[in-house]
């Protein structure tokens, strides 16, 4: 079984609109980690939010906002106030228990349309 | 802070030769890095896990023998592609963490490497 998985290979969104980019995990860990990052055509990977399993509170940074439902094993990224420098593919990821590695999906390639 | 760098950024060899790509953590010591592959459209798959001092550990599937890796510091870590071969073109990214339970893995720009 896929342990991130993203449901979308592209979405498009208006500017200034916001926009949720989904990511559902598999794990049996109690002990976990979620991260989104953004990846522009450049190739750098920029890291956006992060989550931990025990975190009651969803994350926020800036625009950035983590929907994370632990029962639906969800952890959807939602951007707000969309720009056209958003443009990009997003991947989400996970680490599990003790592990240092993140296990990423697949990605959304998101275009912001003016 | 948490910035990583990578050179070279791009790099084009012939079939054989061996090719070096350095990582370096600028601002912050990584006790941990790691080396990921990523093939046009797909998402990152990690090679190896490179830990200061010690033999890296390499995923299932990667050969150690011909992607060898060396962390000798806490702020540089290198990956040799051995005897480079076009199937080995691909864009190579590697990521750093401080501590032993860092929770973000901090990304370099990645490297472009063609193998003609």
């Amino acid at each position: 079984a896929q342990k991130i998985t993203q449901t979308q290979p592209g979405m498009f969104v208006q500017e200034k609109e916001a926009v949720t980019l989904d990511c559902t995990y598999d794990t049996s860990d109690q002990s976990y980690g979620l991260f989104w990052y953004k990846q522009p055509s450049s190739g750098e990977m920029i890291f956006l939010i992060y989550q931990g399993s025990y975190d009651e509170q969803n994350a926020t940074e800036g625009r950035y906002s983590l929907n994370f439902q632990k029962a639906r094993k969800s952890a959807n990224l939602v951007i707000s106030a969309s720009q056209l420098g958003d443009s990009a593919m997003y991947f989400c990821a996970m680490r599990e228990g003790s592990a240092r590695q993140l296990t990423f999906g697949s990605g959304t390639q998101l275009t912001v349309l003016p | 802070g948490a910035v990583v760098s990578q050179h070279p950024s791009w790099v084009i060899c012939k079939s054989g030769t061996s090719v070096k790509i350095e990582c370096r953590s600028l601002d912050f010591q990584a006790t941990t890095m790691f080396w990921y592959r990523q093939f046009p459209k797909q998402s990152l798959m990690l090679m190896a896990t490179s830990n200061e001092g010690s033999k890296a550990t390499y995923e299932q599937g990667v050969e150690k023998d011909k992607f060898l890796i060396n962390h000798a510091s806490l702020t540089l870590s290198t990956l040799t592609v051995t005897s480079a071969h076009p199937e080995d073109s691909s864009f190579y990214i590697c990521s750093a963490s401080s501590g032993p339970k860092a929770d973000t893995q901090y990304f370099g720009p990645g490297t472009r490497l063609t193998v003609l």
